[in-house]
C-alpha cells in the first residue's frame, strides 16, 4: 500500500497546453508538498499546505497553481506549459509541519515538447 | 542566502572500500540537517536528523556526523545495494522552515 502516490508518473505534452498532477497520501500527515527536481538534480520546494492550508509558496510562476481539497490530497496544475517546465515532480507529505523528515512519491516526470 | 554543498559530486568505490560523503552548508541558524537516499526513478528516502554540532547517528553501515559547518556521511564496507543518490538537506529555525537541498553525490558501489 503506497503511502504518497502520484499520477500520472510520466506526461509528455506540448508547449501551450495545461496538465494536472494529483497526489494522496495514507499516511494521516498534516503537511504536503511539491519540490521540482531539474536536470542537475537540485530539490526545490514549490509548495507547501498544512491542513488545507498554504503556508509555502516560493517564487514560482502563476501558471502552478496547486489545490488541496484536503489534508490527503494536493494537486498541481500548470498552465500554458513551458520547456523549462520540464523536470521530475515530488509530492511529499511530512507529520506535522517544520519537521524535516518527509516521505516523497515517486515523482512525475514531465516532458514539454 | 542559505547554501548547501555536496562533494564529491560521483564516487565510485569497490565493495568493501569505505568512504566518506561532504555535505557543507551557510544558514543563518541551523534547526536541523537531514540525509537522504535517492535511487534512480524513486523519490528521495529519509536516513537521519542531525541537531547539533557533535551529534551522530548511525544505521547499518551509514553513520553521520554533524560540525558547525559541515556534515559526513560516512559508509563503512560498502555494499553494491548502497549504491544511490545520497541528499543533504537544511532546515532554519525561523519562518516556514522549509528544507534546502544540496545537489547530491552519487555513489556506485561495484561488487
Amino acid at each position: 500500500d503506497t503511502a504518497v502516490s502520484q499520477t500520472p508518473k510520466y506526461l509528455v505534452t506540448q508547449m501551450g497546453n495545461d496538465k494536472s498532477i494529483k497526489c494522496e497520501q495514507n499516511l494521516g500527515h498534516d503537511t504536503m508538498y511539491w519540490y521540482k527536481q531539474d536536470s542537475k538534480k537540485f530539490l526545490k520546494i514549490m509548495f507547501s499546505y498544512n491542513n488545507k492550508e498554504l503556508i509555502i509558496n516560493e517564487t514560482v510562476p502563476n501558471r502552478f497553481s496547486p489545490k488541496s481539497p484536503d489534508k490527503a490530497h494536493l494537486n498541481l496544475h500548470i498552465n500554458s506549459l513551458e520547456l523549462g517546465d520540464s523536470a521530475v515532480y515530488f509530492c511529499a507529505s511530512s507529520r506535522k509541519q517544520g519537521t524535516g523528515e518527509l516521505f516523497f512519491g515517486e515523482g512525475s516526470r514531465l516532458t514539454v515538447l | 542566502e542559505d547554501q548547501v554543498t555536496q562533494s564529491p559530486e560521483a564516487l565510485r568505490l569497490q565493495e568493501g572500500e569505505s568512504s566518506s560523503l561532504n555535505c557543507s552548508y551557510t544558514v543563518s541558524g541551523l534547526r536541523g540537517l537531514f540525509w537522504y537516499r535517492q535511487d534512480p526513478g524513486k523519490g528521495p528516502e529519509f536516513l537521519f536528523t542531525l541537531y547539533s554540532a557533535g551529534e551522530e547517528k548511525e544505521k547499518e553501515r551509514l553513520k553521520a556526523t554533524l560540525t558547525k559547518k559541515e556534515s559526513f556521511l560516512h559508509i563503512t564496507a560498502p555494499k553494491p545495494e548502497d549504491s544511490a543518490t545520497y541528499l543533504c538537506a537544511v532546515q532554519r529555525p525561523q519562518g516556514a522552515q522549509k528544507l534546502v537541498f544540496g545537489q547530491g553525490t552519487r555513489l556506485t558501489i561495484n561488487p
